[in-house]
């Protein structure tokens, strides 16, 4: 059972379309994050996100976390082909445990 | 400043034998963790390491260890391979020990036991 369950599992749109990837989990987390694969190459960090309820955007990119701090969207608007890749949450369940929990991703395909 | 770096990128292995990879860490960086991806099982949590000590560990079996050089640089061990270790290993570096820190991800090393 995945802790961290993301969807869709993978979408394919044209370019200039707006799509929303979601991250849920019956679990609370102290914070949230959210990376971007391409091939051959390892994740990289696109945002944190700490506060329930916060939202950050990051060019054309939105990022929200859920009020109960246990859900995330990721919403992409105008859709470019450089934005091809696997998209990754990750979660911090406690600072205690203090290791990340990656979701099962979401890999998305945007044509010209 | 120059990235993460692993060795080999691409290994073939049989099955029953050991391999070992190479990570080596963004300068200054202290903290080592590994991962597995894999189509199935998606990225999971193997070990990480802070200044040569192994801080937290995932739900791996025992055939799976490491550890870290004075110099950060860090090693991961698979041995008895099984055909199920196919996976890209990625490593990951960050400047303090934990998850809160941001870790920046190698390229990862792509290994496939026949």
């Amino acid at each position: 059972t995945q802790l961290l369950e993301q969807s869709p599992q993978f979408l394919s749109i044209q370019e200039g379309e707006n799509l929303t990837v979601y991250c849920n989990s019956s679990s609370v987390f102290s914070s949230l994050q959210w990376y971007r694969q391409e091939p051959g190459e390892g994740p990289v960090l696109l945002v944190t996100v700490v506060t329930g309820g916060e939202v950050k955007k990051l060019k054309r990119l939105t990022f929200q976390f859920g009020d109960a701090r246990k859900d995330s969207s990721l919403h992409i608007t105008a859709a470019q082909p450089g934005d091809t890749g696997l998209y990754l949450c990750a979660a911090i369940r406690s600072y205690n445990t203090d290791k990340l929990i990656f979701g099962t991703g979401t890999r998305l395909q945007v044509f010209p | 400043k120059a990235g993460v770096t692993q060795t080999p990128r691409y290994l073939i292995k049989t099955r029953g034998q050991q391999v070992t990879l190479s990570c080596s860490p963004i300068s200054g960086h202290r903290s080592v963790s590994w991962y597995q991806q894999t189509p199935g099982q998606g990225l999971q949590f193997l070990f990480e390491y802070f200044s040569e000590t192994q801080r937290n560990k995932g739900n791996f079996p025992g055939r799976f260890s490491g550890r870290q050089f004075s110099n950060s640089r860090s090693e991961m061990n698979v041995s008895t391979l099984e055909l199920g270790d196919s996976a890209l290993y990625l490593c990951a570096s960050s400047q303090g020990q934990g998850a809160t820190y941001e870790q920046y991800f190698g390229p990862g090393t792509r290994l496939t036991v026949t």
